[in-house]
């Protein structure tokens, strides 16, 4: 079964605190991997690919093929950070696959 | 930069109303999907669509539901008998081959 399991609604952190945004897959073949961000009454805004190993807003994600997972992770919270993260999967068909999603609260 | 447009962005309607939900994708994009968020829940796949036709569709996308691309540009989403768990928010995606999904802000629809 195609699953993406985030295990936290909510994490609330305090600015300058470490982030790490927990995704879970099933998947059984090569998926891809994205992250996107929801923020305030916006659209879904793609933030990372695990294909493109990049870092963006100072978010990194790693795919693990071993723990099946690809959380997302940033060292030093901000306050505009504040938003509903969601991981998604790609599998052959194109399709998006979400998990339930993380609403991050950053903390003046 | 292009933006996936949607429109309306709130549509109220009584239940068993027909309603279509519109899209504008990025131009040069020719994959096109269709998702929805029920108020609480995570955002679930509705349909792709490419070439002219559904390429998958999930299993909520029943016979109430279907899609357009009517011209060159828009892409709609239409429910012919609403029912009150039709009630979501009603995103629009597209892309282009082997690229990531770009999301319009969405159509709330509200089943009286």
């Amino acid at each position: 079964a195609q699953r993406v399991t985030q295990p936290e609604k909510l994490l609330s952190v305090f600015k300058g605190a470490p982030v790490e945004l927990k995704c879970n897959y099933s998947y059984s073949g090569s998926p891809e991997l994205f992250w996107y961000v929801q923020y305030s009454r916006q659209r879904l805004q793609l933030l990372l690919r695990h294909i493109s190993r990049e870092s963006i807003k100072g978010f990194t994600a790693d795919l693990n093929k071993g723990e099946t997972s690809f959380h997302l992770k940033k060292p030093f919270a901000q306050e505009e950070d504040s938003a509903m993260y969601y991981c998604a999967l790609r599998g052959a068909t194109n399709k998006l696959i979400f998990g339930t999603g993380t609403l991050l609260a950053v903390q003046p | 930069e292009p933006e996936v447009t949607q429109t309306p962005s709130h549509q109220v309607t009584q239940m068993g109303q027909e309603v279509i939900l519109r899209c504008v994708p990025i131009s040069n994009h020719l994959y096109f999907y269709w998702y929805r968020q029920i108020l609480g829940q995570k955002v679930e796949f509705l349909v792709s669509f490419y070439n002219n036709e559904i390429s998958e569709k999930s299993e909520i996308f029943d016979d109430q539901f279907s899609v357009e691309r009517p011209d060159g540009s828009n892409f709609t989403l239409k429910i012919r008998s609403t029912k009150l768990e039709d009630s979501a928010m009603y995103f629009c995606a597209s892309h282009r081959e082997g690229q990531p999904q770009h999301f319009g802000d969405g159509t709330r629809l509200s089943i009286l």
